[in-house]
């Protein structure tokens, strides 16, 4: 129980074209979901914290305008990439705050590579 | 606010001898602390999460972790490390007045030599 689907596991887009990350809850209702981001080599820091039916609250230093979150319903949450850069090549990962046995929920990851 | 410190970008050990990835921790609140194993180009594992119960957790693969408040510190053991364990490690932390926000380590590289 308790699964975070996320898609797509892989995505090479263009430079100045957009990419859209969706996160599903498949079992449980997600009010809240924190999207993080990991350069390489390097750790997962929080970008944002999308809250369905409000605006996300975002981590300084992370641009609202450029990373555009939208928590429509319970159990979707969706991370848009606007105008992508090859700097914004990255992975994203989405969590959900249930604790389950596997530690609390994570989807399991975007690959970004912007070319 | 909470924060972990993992004191070793890089751990290289031998085949078969033990392991010990060291990560600090700071927490407001009474934390969850967990840690994840991640492999090149694959999304997170959970080895193993310290929620208030057993100070001594035991994970997959053979790692356990033993909470001490006294020292802030979440240690992750192994007695023999197979190559296989190479991998990325990150000790991370949840404050369960805000279960879910998590804060990563800066991640530990473990390296495996035959």
């Amino acid at each position: 129980g308790a699964v975070v689907s996320q898609h797509p596991s892989r995505v090479i887009c263009k430079s100045g074209t957009s990419v859209k990350i969706e996160c599903r809850s498949l079992d449980f209702q997600a009010t809240t979901m924190f999207w993080y981001r990991q350069f390489p080599k390097q750790s997962l820091m929080l970008m944002a914290t999308s809250n369905e039916g409000s605006k996300a609250t975002y981590e300084q230093g992370v641009e609202k305008d450029k990373f555009l979150i939208n928590h429509a319903s319970l159990t979707l949450s969706t991370l848009t990439v606007t105008s992508a850069h090859p700097e914004d090549s990255s992975f994203y990962i989405c969590s959900a705050p249930k604790e389950t046995s596997s530690g609390y929920t994570f989807g399991s990851g975007t690959r970004l590579t912007v070319v | 606010a909470q924060s972990v410190t993992q004191l070793d970008s890089h751990v290289s050990v031998s085949e078969g001898t033990p392991v010990l990835l060291r990560c600090n921790y700071s927490s407001s609140y009474s934390p969850s602390l967990f840690w994840y194993v991640q492999h090149p180009n694959k999304g997170l594992q959970l080895l193993l999460k310290y929620t208030s119960a057993a100070t001594l957790v035991k994970g997959i693969n053979g790692f356990e972790a033993e909470f001490k408040k006294s020292e802030t510190s979440f240690h992750l053991t192994k007695p023999s490390a197979h190559m296989s364990d190479a991998a990325e490690y990150f000790c991370v932390v949840s404050e369960r007045t805000n279960a879910g926000k998590s804060t990563f380590g800066d991640g530990t590289t473990l390296t495996v030599k035959p």
